[in-house]
């Protein structure tokens, strides 16, 4: 059963220190994408990769925030350093990637990210 | 404007009715997909179901069902014969346009209720 995983599932940290969550995509998926979820703004986009590219990072903070493909089967988000506001649950998603309308986005479980 | 609204903050529905969950949508693209995800309480996003702005019948899996009404810019999920497994929030979503732009904006979601 091909599934999307994340690390950490959970992670407190401190206002100023760096985060780091990772995700495996299923394999055979060539595109990946960070989503944010918080109760004010629900779930919106961050960034996504296709091919280990990045396409569209218009939804992250740049200041604070990071993501890259180190490689297919890795990808990274950071957060440096690290601010209360920051705190929400993070999904990591994949697809196929075939540019296709139909191309469905499956999700990880989710980083739950509280910062103090 | 919104590009996906689901205007059912909450529904609370008896064990073995069938319910229906609102989506309507906004979009100026021929060419575009709608989907469902469902989250559970324990935050995890599971895609339900899908349908292409082209698909002449309405998609179904399983329990689940889609009411596409292109004209009106609706696609309704139905759920038929609810479980108390059904509780939990309900997400539709959009993308927009065949290659390049994958992302998908989701509605505020809805949260279902199964009363036994």
């Amino acid at each position: 059963d091909a599934r999307v995983t994340q690390t950490p599932r959970d992670k407190v940290t401190e206002m100023g220190q760096e985060v780091t969550m990772r995700c495996q995509p299923i394999l055979g998926h060539n595109t990946v994408f960070w989503y944010r979820q918080t109760m004010m703004q629900g779930l919106e986009l961050l960034a996504y990769f296709r091919n280990r590219a990045p396409l569209d990072d218009s939804g992250m903070p740049k200041d604070r925030f990071s993501a890259e493909m180190p490689d297919a089967t890795l990808a990274t988000l950071k957060i440096q350093p690290s601010e209360p506001r920051d705190s929400a649950v993070y999904f990591c998603a994949s697809g196929p990637g075939g540019g296709r309308a139909w191309d469905t986005q499956y999700f990880g479980p989710g980083t739950r990210l509280t910062v103090l | 404007a919104q590009k996906i609204t689901q205007t059912q903050p909450g529904m609370f529905v008896q064990e073995k009715e069938a319910v229906t969950l609102d989506c309507t949508y906004d979009t100026s693209d021929q060419s575009y997909g709608l989907f469902w995800y469902k989250q559970p309480s324990s935050g995890e996003m599971i895609f339900l179901i899908y349908q292409g702005s082209y698909d002449e019948q309405n998609a179904t899996e399983g329990r689940y069902s889609l009411n596409f009404q292109k004209a009106r810019k609706s696609a309704n999920l139905v759920i038929s014969a609810s479980q108390l497994g059904d509780s939990a929030m309900y997400f539709c979503a959009m993308r927009e346009r065949n290659f390049g732009n994958e992302k998908l904006t989701f509605g505020t979601g809805t949260r279902l209720t199964i009363i036994p």
